[in-house]
Order: C-alpha cells, then structure tokens, then sequence
C-alpha cells in the first residue's frame, strides 16, 4: 500500500513548454486533488475531482487542466508553463465514505518540485 | 468564503518548553478542522482533526487541539517540544458540502524553530 504517489519528484520546463503531472493513489478513493504551495502561501486548491470522469475548479485553476479517466489517477497538465507556475505541487486524496473525519481526511503525496525557466 | 489565518508566521521555542500555535477560521458551517506538519522538503502529515464532539483533540507526537467555537479558533498545543518538532504547521479548514465546492483551504503556516 504506496498511499499517494506522485511523478516525477522534479522537473525544470522552459517556459511555453508543456507537461503532464501524474498522480496515483492506491486506496480507492473517491476524491482526489491538486494543491500548489508557494512560499508563505500555504497550499491552494487548483482543481479537484469528486470522482472517476469528474472534474471541478478550485481556488487557481488559471493555466492549467486536470483529466480523472481512471479512478486511481489524477493528471494535472500545463499546457504552456509560465515562470509564475514555478511551485511545489501537492495532490491528495480522501475516501468520500465512511464515518465522519474518516471520510473527510485528505491525504497528501510527497510532492513534485516545478522549476519553470 | 470560508479563510484561515496564522498569525504567527515564525515561532521560536526552546526545547522542553510548552508550545501554543494559533489558528482562527472563518466559515459559515460546522467545519472539519485539520492540522499538518511538514518538514524541509518534505510532504504534509496528519497530526489530528475535529468535526464534533469533545472539543479537546488529541494527536499524534503528543499534540493536542482545542475547538472554541465562540473565538473561531482551532489552536495547536504540545506541552514539551523537542527538537526534532522544528517543522512547518499548517492549519486547514475542510469544506464538503456534499455536491457544491469541495477541498481544503490552509493557513500560510507557522513556521516552527527549536532552540537548544
């Protein structure tokens, strides 16, 4: 049971150049989302999925789209990297059934680092 | 729109002093209440959580939470930090509402510096 895993760890894009952030859990999660975390900001929701072909828009979405095809992945694609989507990237994911605080806790991948030049 | 706010960006403690972070919230309902840690370079952990019932939560590594609903406040307490606590505290507040928005919104943290 790897939890939340997320790839690649790192990666440096010149910017207008595209890429794809993969996400995968193994817990059979309903739910599962993408966060972006700057320096004294904390995290910020980016996009979110209630469930398998699901997608919505959380706080940032702006420069950047989600695909949930498969249960297990959550994809987070920039089309065009822009310096200003250098960041850590965070997603997690939560049960979405069970007993209250059980099915509302999020679990949080290690991260992937963006350097966008 | 539900916010939360840290007031403390940088906390500085000794080791085996007591430790309080503070964490206020503004949301309209009953809010599912989060605290993480994070470490240098390092993903978010889970320390505790409350949604209802006793308003005094217990952690893990010794840390515990108080609910006061009157003040908005969710704050962290230990009563004896070690060195290895130095870390980054993220307070969340979670939003479900069942079909309408939906994810976890954080404070900018309080970072979190043990003096030997």
């Amino acid at each position: 049971n790897a939890g939340v895993t997320q790839t690649p760890k790192f990666r440096v894009l010149k910017t207008g150049q595209s890429m794809t952030l993969l996400c995968a859990q193994d817990m059979n999660h309903e739910y599962m989302y993408w966060y972006r975390q700057d320096p004294g900001m904390g995290l910020r929701l980016i996009h979110y999925s209630v469930g398998e072909g699901t997608t919505a828009k959380g706080e940032v979405p702006d420069g950047y789209n989600v695909s949930r095809l498969k249960k297990q992945n959550f994809l987070l694609g920039l089309e065009s990297a822009a310096p200003s989507q250098t960041s850590v990237y965070f997603c997690a994911s939560r049960p979405g059934q069970g007993e209250n605080l059980k099915k509302e806790t999020q679990y949080f991948g290690p991260g992937t680092r963006l350097l966008v030049l | 729109a539900q916010s939360v706010t840290q007031p403390d960006i940088h906390i500085t403690v000794s080791e085996g002093a007591s430790l309080e972070l503070r964490c206020n919230y503004s949301y309209g309902a009953t809010p599912y209440l989060f605290w993480y840690v994070q470490s240098p370079g390092q993903g978010l952990q889970l320390l505790l959580k409350y949604f209802s019932g006793d308003t005094l939560v217990q952690g893990i590594k010794g840390f515990e939470a108080e609910f006061k609903r009157s003040q908005s406040s969710f704050n962290l307490r230990k009563p004896s930090v070690h060195w290895s606590d130095a870390a980054e505290y993220f307070c969340a507040v979670g939003f479900y509402s069942g079909g309408g928005a939906d994810g976890l919104t954080f404070g900018k943290g309080t970072h979190l510096i043990i003096q030997p």
